[in-house]
């Protein structure tokens, strides 16, 4: 069965370098997203994007986070500068459309910025 | 924004019991989802709900879609040691974000 894959699955990083975290969406979807997951907390959004554009992001994903696609496979999450509050689990996920139409996700990175 | 409210936080059960967990919302949902996720790893699909009234099964899990839009719940049936895990809800309004519940840690003894 087709998956959403995650590269790489552990990070560490110091406080106020850039990161990028990569991800491989199903290949048919057409629609991107990232969420994260602080330890022990729920999974909250992040951005989603289509059409080669972000539709929607929420407050968590302000001037320090930027995405792209740059190619016809990847999926990528820029953090800038990171913050030590940072550190969480980034989860991508695909879907083929919106409305009724679940996420899939992937296994996620583990960000730890120290 | 949209909250969920998933209950119970978390539960101790014995192998062979059933389960029940049930989410609500402060708003109506137009999608109603249920992952499970283990330890290091993403969510992983249990069932997807797209119309009020909808109830779906999966195996031994079943979940519906309530005819408010505003909750759904999930039963597992006859758990067994796999099912240990922690379960979200999930909703979709009508704009792309999907909103997830606090979670419920399941742990079931055997």
């Amino acid at each position: 069965e087709p998956e959403v894959t995650q590269t790489p699955s552990h990070q560490v990083t110091q406080m106020g370098q850039e990161v990028i975290l990569r991800c491989v969406p199903i290949s048919n979807h057409l629609y991107f997203y990232w969420y994260r997951q602080i330890l022990g907390q729920k999974v909250e959004f992040l951005v989603s994007f289509y059409n080669n554009e972000i539709s929607e992001k929420s407050e968590i994903f302000d001037d320090q986070f930027s995405v792209e696609r740059p190619d016809g496979s990847n999926f990528t999450l820029k953090i800038r500068s990171t913050k030590l509050e940072d550190s969480a689990m980034y989860f991508c996920a695909s879907s083929s459309g919106t409305g009724p139409s679940p996420l899939h996700f992937g296994n996620g990175t583990r960000l730890t910025v120290t | 924004g949209q909250q969920l409210n998933q209950s119970p936080q978390s539960m101790f059960i014995q192998e062979g019991e059933d389960v029940s967990m049930n989410c609500t919302s402060s708003s109506i949902f137009n999608t109603w989802l249920w992952y499970k996720q283990d330890p290091g790893e993403g969510p992983v699909l249990l069932i997807a709900l797209y119309k009020a009234g909808e109830l779906t099964s999966n195996g031994r899990l079943t979940a519906q879609f309530g005819i408010t839009r505003k909750d759904s719940f999930l039963n597992i049936s006859a758990s067994i040691p796999s099912d240990v895990g922690i379960y979200f809800c999930a909703g979709r309004g009508s704009n792309y974000k999907l909103t997830f519940g606090k979670g419920t840690l399941l742990t079931v003894n055997p």
